[in-house]
C-alpha cells in the first residue's frame, strides 16, 4: 500500500516567519508530487507541483523534492494569517492520474 | 466561471435509501474523479474516469457506483447507503495530460443514519 505521511500539526508560526511543511512517501518510483491547500470548510486547491529533484519557487512558495530520501517539503516565506489552512501533500500515479494524499498538516499563522 | 459543481451540498438520509450525488464541470476536462474525506484518513479516491464511458475503481469503491455518459457529468450513486458512508465527498476534474492538477468541487457532506 503506497503511503504519504505528514505531521498533522498544528504547526504554529508568527506572521512574517517561514513555515516549513514536510512530507514523506513510500513508493520509490513516484515521479509527480503536489501540494494542495484546503481552507477550513472548503475544497482542496492546487498550489504547487514538482517533478524534479531540487527546488521550485512560485511567489512566496517553494517546493523541495529529494527523491533519494523520498521527501517533499513546502516552504512558505513571509507567512500571512491568510495562509492558515491545512496543506495536503499528494503523490501522483502516472498511469491513472491517481493522487495519493497525506492526511494533511494544519498551519496556523499567528498575527 | 470555470468550476466544478456538486449537488446536493448537504444531505441527511437513512440506511438503504438510494441516492445520487451529481457532479458537473464546465472546463471540458477529460479526467474526473470522486474522493471521500474522513478525519485522520485524508482524501481517498473512490472512482475515476479518464474519459466518456471509461471508469475505473479507486481505493475505496465498495458501496458506490459511477457512470460517465457525458463528458461534463460524473454522478456518484449509493445504491444502499450505510452509516460508514457518512463522509465529505469531493468531485474533481482535470484536463487531458495534466490529470494530477485537479480542480475540486465544493464538496457534499453526507450523513447516513
Amino acid at each position: 500500500q503506497k503511503e504519504v505521511e505528514q505531521n498533522s500539526g498544528p504547526l504554529s508560526v508568527p506572521e512574517g516567519a517561514i513555515a516549513s511543511l514536510n512530507c514523506t512517501y513510500s513508493d520509490r518510483v513516484s515521479q509527480s508530487f503536489f501540494w494542495y491547500r484546503q481552507y477550513s470548510g472548503k475544497s482542496p486547491e492546487l498550489i504547487m507541483s514538482i517533478y524534479s529533484n531540487g527546488d521550485k519557487e512560485d511567489g512566496r512558495f517553494t517546493a523541495q523534492l529529494n527523491k533519494a530520501s523520498q521527501y517533499v517539503s513546502l516552504l512558505i516565506r513571509d507567512s500571512q494569517p491568510s495562509d492558515s489552512a491545512t496543506y495536503l501533500c499528494a503523490v501522483g500515479e502516472d498511469s491513472s492520474y491517481k493522487l495519493i494524499f497525506g492526511s494533511g498538516t494544519r498551519l496556523l499563522v499567528r498575527p | 466561471e470555470a468550476q466544478v459543481t456538486q449537488n446536493p451540498r448537504y444531505l441527511i438520509t437513512v440506511t438503504g435509501k438510494k441516492l445520487t450525488v451529481t457532479c458537473s464541470q464546465n472546463m471540458n476536462h477529460e479526467y474526473m474523479s470522486w474522493y471521500r474525506q474522513d478525519p485522520g484518513l485524508g482524501l481517498r479516491q473512490i472512482y475515476y474516469s479518464m474519459n466518456v464511458e471509461v471508469t475505473d475503481k479507486g481505493d475505496v469503491p465498495e458501496g458506490y457506483k459511477v457512470s460517465r455518459k457525458e463528458k461534463r457529468n460524473f454522478p456518484l450513486i449509493l445504491e444502499s447507503p450505510s452509516p460508514n458512508q457518512t463522509s465529505l465527498y469531493f468531485c474533481a476534474s482535470a484536463p487531458s495530460g495534466r490529470g494530477h492538477e485537479q480542480f475540486f468541487g465544493p464538496g457534499t457532506r453526507l450523513t447516513v443514519l
